[in-house]
């Protein structure tokens, strides 16, 4: 099945500092990807639709400013936690859709996610 | 919004038993999906339904797209130990433009399997 990765697994930071995470369709192009966020014993949470070479579509109450989304290559899409606080922690993931041949081609992948922890 | 309610939200059972799970919604989906992500993971897609009344399996799994498109269920046979995990359903409508491929994800079924 189709490949995502996401980088780093975990990463603590301070509060008031920036966090970049980056997720790879490894083995496919992926012209959209998601990114969701989800607390602790908790479904997944839709922050933003990422689309390759354009601006990402935000879910009402999620905002753009301080999750800033880049999709700049068909493999590569990056969400950036600015000016992170503690209420941030939390588990990001990103999925992306393989446009390959097939049904089930269509559907979302996701990457194995990142453990945010603002201290 | 769209909402699905997914239930029992936990379930302990014996290993070896049959285990199922479904979903309902007050709207239509075109595609219904099941995931397990175990713990500190991404979800993993297990099933995927196109068709209402489909009925598909893979291996000791079996899902079906409800024939009124509003619901689905998850059927595991013979659990064993590895089956341990939260199983999601999620709905897509198929949308086009800045919606196409969005998931509604419902609560979630923590399944855990006592040897």
């Amino acid at each position: 099945g189709a490949v995502v990765s996401q980088h780093p697994s975990r990463v603590i930071c301070k509060s008031g500092t920036s966090v970049k995470i980056e997720c790879r369709s490894l083995d496919f192009q992926a012209t959209t990807m998601f990114w969701y966020r989800q607390f602790p014993k908790q479904s997944l949470m839709l922050m933003a639709t990422s689309n390759e070479g354009s601006k990402a579509t935000y879910e009402q109450g999620v905002e753009k400013d301080k999750f800033l989304i880049n999709h700049a290559s068909l493999t590569l899409s990056t969400l950036t936690v600015t000016s992170a606080h503690p209420e941030d922690s939390s588990f990001y993931i990103c999925s992306a859709i393989n446009r390959g041949r097939g049904r089930s081609s269509y559907e979302q992948y996701f990457g194995p996610g990142t453990r945010l922890t603002v201290t | 919004g769209q909402q699905l309610n997914q239930s029992p939200q936990s379930m302990f059972i014996q290993e070896g038993e049959d285990v199922s799970m479904n979903c309902t919604s007050s709207s239509i989906f075109n595609t219904w999906l099941w995931y397990k992500q175990d713990p500190g993971e991404g979800p993993v897609l297990l099933i995927a339904l196109y068709k209402a009344g489909e009925l598909t399996s893979n291996g000791r799994l079996t899902a079906q797209f409800g024939i009124t498109r509003k619901d689905s269920f998850l059927n595991i046979s013979a659990s064993i130990p590895s089956d341990v995990g939260i199983y999601f359903c999620a709905g897509r409508t198929n949308a086009g433009g800045t919606s196409y491929g969005k998931l509604t994800f419902g609560q979630g079924t923590i399944l855990t399997v006592h040897p």
